[in-house]
């Protein structure tokens, strides 16, 4: 089992409706979690990050984290096309003992206009 | 305030060199990360530095790859003697403490090794 899970892709969604991208993590002890937006040919951009079990709101963007599912979600309400990107999810999480972040491959995102 | 700053950006060598990547922190992180990025294995994390110290050298591939940091703000990664499969895109990232919080990207080094 991958450390940190997502559906490769791609995610089509039209222009306007929500995107909900999943990630499911293996470390029951994992405390951190974040979502990057990586375009194509850049470098992993940091957009939420969610410590506490439930909703983070940001803008168009809501994280939802439930640890006792170890299941972490990233809603993009109102896609618009500069939204089309990789979605990266990544988990702090104990690894040959030290305390590290771990990424998923990503999510494909295409929003289509 | 500046970002990660990262060079050279892009970089062509033939295999058997010397190759050296560059990156300089965010000012008042402590923390910086090496990752690796292949369409074949994603981002994966070479080593990270906690106060100038090596925390996590478990990523690095093979005794070819060295990184430093001689002070506190900047980090060298090495690649000695450079290999067609060491092609890719390399990311320096910073954050302020250790792996709890979030890292930020730099532009990254593309590594071409013919």
């Amino acid at each position: 089992q991958k450390e940190v899970e997502q559906n490769s892709g791609p995610l089509s969604v039209p222009e306007g409706a929500i995107a909900s991208l999943n990630c499911t993590y293996s470390d029951r002890v994992s405390q951190s979690f974040f979502w990057y937006r990586q375009y194509s040919g850049k470098s992993p951009e940091l957009i939420m990050s969610i410590y506490s079990n439930g909703d983070k709101e940001d803008g168009r963007f809501t994280a939802q984290l439930n640890k006792a599912s170890q299941y972490v979600s990233l809603l993009i309400r109102d896609s618009q096309p500069s939204d089309s990107a990789t979605y990266l999810c990544a988990v702090n999480m104990n690894s040959g003992g030290y305390q590290k972040v771990t990424f998923g491959t990503g999510t494909k995102l295409q929003v289509i206009p | 305030d500046a970002g990660v700053i990262q060079s050279p950006r892009h970089e062509v060598t033939e295999m058997g060199q010397e190759v050296t990547l560059r990156c300089k922190l965010i000012s008042g992180h402590n923390s910086l990360f090496w990752y690796r990025q292949t369409m074949m294995r994603g981002l994966e994390l070479l080593i990270y530095f906690n106060n100038n110290v090596p925390i996590d050298d478990s990523g690095m591939p093979e005794d070819r790859f060295s990184a430093k940091m001689p002070n506190a703000s900047f980090s060298t990664l090495k690649i000695q003697p450079s290999e067609p499969r060491d092609s890719a895109v390399y990311f320096c990232a910073s954050s302020r403490d250790g792996n709890s919080y979030e890292q930020y990207f730099g532009p990254g080094t593309r590594l071409t090794v013919t």
